[in-house]
């Protein structure tokens, strides 16, 4: 079965840190890559994605990640990150054969401390 | 707002009772998604419309669960019988055929089985 899998569960940083967050997918097809944020009390809201083409994607404040398909990855990074990134991000992925299952993972838990 | 929203946007019901949660997706959007999120869990995957036509549905939709989108707009999530267990955040989610992929959250509806 499909999975997705985050490194961290919870990550604590100090605000102008850098960060990366992990994400491996177990599907070996041509994929869809997403990250999302969930702020606290928020809904669900699209970082960035990945259909095709350069593997390395810019999204929404200063975030970008990393395709590659050889280590089945799709890291999220920021070079600096700030106190009002403090959220959930969960990485998804969805196969381009599949209808339109999205399968989320686990999350990560980001806090950072001004 | 013309994001996907959704009613009610908390619910507290005892075991054995029905509950039903409504979805309103953003117009047009003629695919719409039913996900389960529990907490320290990203969003699992219920079931799927395209249009009013049910396409896909978990495993984890049970049969006391059903989902319905009579007329293609808005779409309903019933629970019989509930459990324990069912509590959780329900989320919907919309999109539009030609959106590139991209589906948009509701703030979704908690539900807690006491």
């Amino acid at each position: 079965a499909q999975s997705v899998s985050q490194h961290n569960h919870h990550v604590i940083l100090s605000e102008a840190a850098s960060l990366e967050l992990g994400c491996n997918y177990s599907y070996g097809g041509t994929v869809n890559l997403f990250w999302y944020v969930q702020y606290p009390g928020q809904h669900l809201q699209l970082l960035l994605k990945y259909f095709s083409g350069d593997p390395l994607v810019k999204g929404i404040k200063g975030f970008e990640a990393e395709f590659i398909k050889s280590k089945f990855s799709f890291n999220l990074r920021k070079p600096s990150v700030q106190w009002s990134d403090t959220a959930e991000y969960f990485c998804a992925v969805k196969r381009k054969t599949s209808y339109d299952k999205v399968i989320f993972g686990p999350g990560t838990s980001l806090s950072v401390i001004p | 707002d013309t994001g996907v929203s959704q009613d009610p946007r908390h619910k507290i019901t005892k075991r054995g009772q029905n509950v039903t949660f409504r979805c309103d997706p953003i117009s047009e959007h003629n695919r719409l998604y039913w996900y389960r999120q529990t907490l320290g869990q990203g969003p699992e995957f219920l079931t799927y419309f395209q249009n009013e036509a049910q396409l896909e549905k978990s495993r984890l939709l049970s049969d006391r669960f059903s989902a319905e989108r009579p007329k293609g707009s808005f779409s309903t999530l019933e629970i019989q019988r509930t459990e324990q267990g069912d509590s959780a955040m329900y989320l919907c989610a919309s999109r539009e055929a030609s959106s590139g992929n991209t589906i948009y959250f509701g703030e979704g509806s908690w539900l807690t089985v006491v």
